[in-house]
């Protein structure tokens, strides 16, 4: 079951603007996550939001959520070429509680031109 | 280095044949992942096990199955039962299932195809 839903499926922007992601889920949560694909790659872990923080950053990385929205935003400052890449929300469900358990968002495609 | 290795990187299976995924990791975690990834989506869950000799059934596990004999090593077996086998598959660990605020770690895949 896919709880997550993305937003752009694709943006495409020059370098060093800003590029911002939207996720979307629909239950209760125990944290949210942003991880990284390049191309024919595994994913790689940005940040790991929990529910009861409203914001956090990791150098160019800024996340927030809203859990009375149920949303939460990926904001990449002064973007390079070498972001370009798929961006994936995942939310750890806690009416699974299991810990560990994952859903994935589909993902936007970003493209970051020279 | 610690990380998560997955091979082979392509295979390809024939009609009615099971093939094996392998998935090995020196990171000390007890819990493993098998997702599933079509083209422009996003990751599906297989199967998964949170301690040694114990996995679960994920959101797609028809047509799969997997062991965990060993803290390091979580194979996936696709088998002629899964009729469209043909995927991106990824493997992650992570250190601890019982506690939910863990990143997880992926190997970089194996693709799959029919011939």
């Amino acid at each position: 079951s896919q709880q997550g839903e993305e937003d752009p499926q694709a943006l495409s922007i020059q370098e060093g603007e800003n590029a911002t992601m939207n996720c979307s889920y629909k239950t209760s949560i125990n944290n949210l996550q942003w991880y990284r694909q390049n191309s024919g790659r595994g994913l790689v872990h940005l940040i790991l939001i929990r529910s009861n923080e409203r914001e956090k950053h990791s150098g160019r990385l800024r996340v927030t959520l809203d859990t009375s929205k149920k949303s939460s935003s990926l904001l990449i400052t002064a973007s390079r070429a070498a972001d370009t890449a798929s961006y994936f929300c995942a939310t750890d469900p806690d009416v699974y509680n299991q810990g560990g358990k994952l859903i994935f968002g589909q993902g936007t495609e970003l493209s970051v031109k020279p | 280095d610690g990380g998560i290795t997955q091979s082979p990187k392509y295979l390809f299976r024939k009609e009615g044949q099971n093939v094996t995924l392998s998935c090995e990791q020196n990171l000390n975690h007890d819990a493993m992942y098998w997702y599933r990834q079509d083209p422009g989506q996003g990751l599906r869950l297989i199967y998964y096990s949170q301690i040694v000799n114990d996995f679960q059934k994920g959101d797609i596990a028809e047509g799969y199955s997997v062991s965990r004999e060993k803290k390091e090593s979580f194979p996936l077996t696709v088998t002629s039962a899964q009729k469209n086998p043909t995927a991106f598959y990824l493997c992650a660990s992570s250190l601890d299932a019982r506690n939910s605020n863990q990143p997880q770690h992926f190997g970089d895949g194996t693709r799959l195809s029919i011939l």
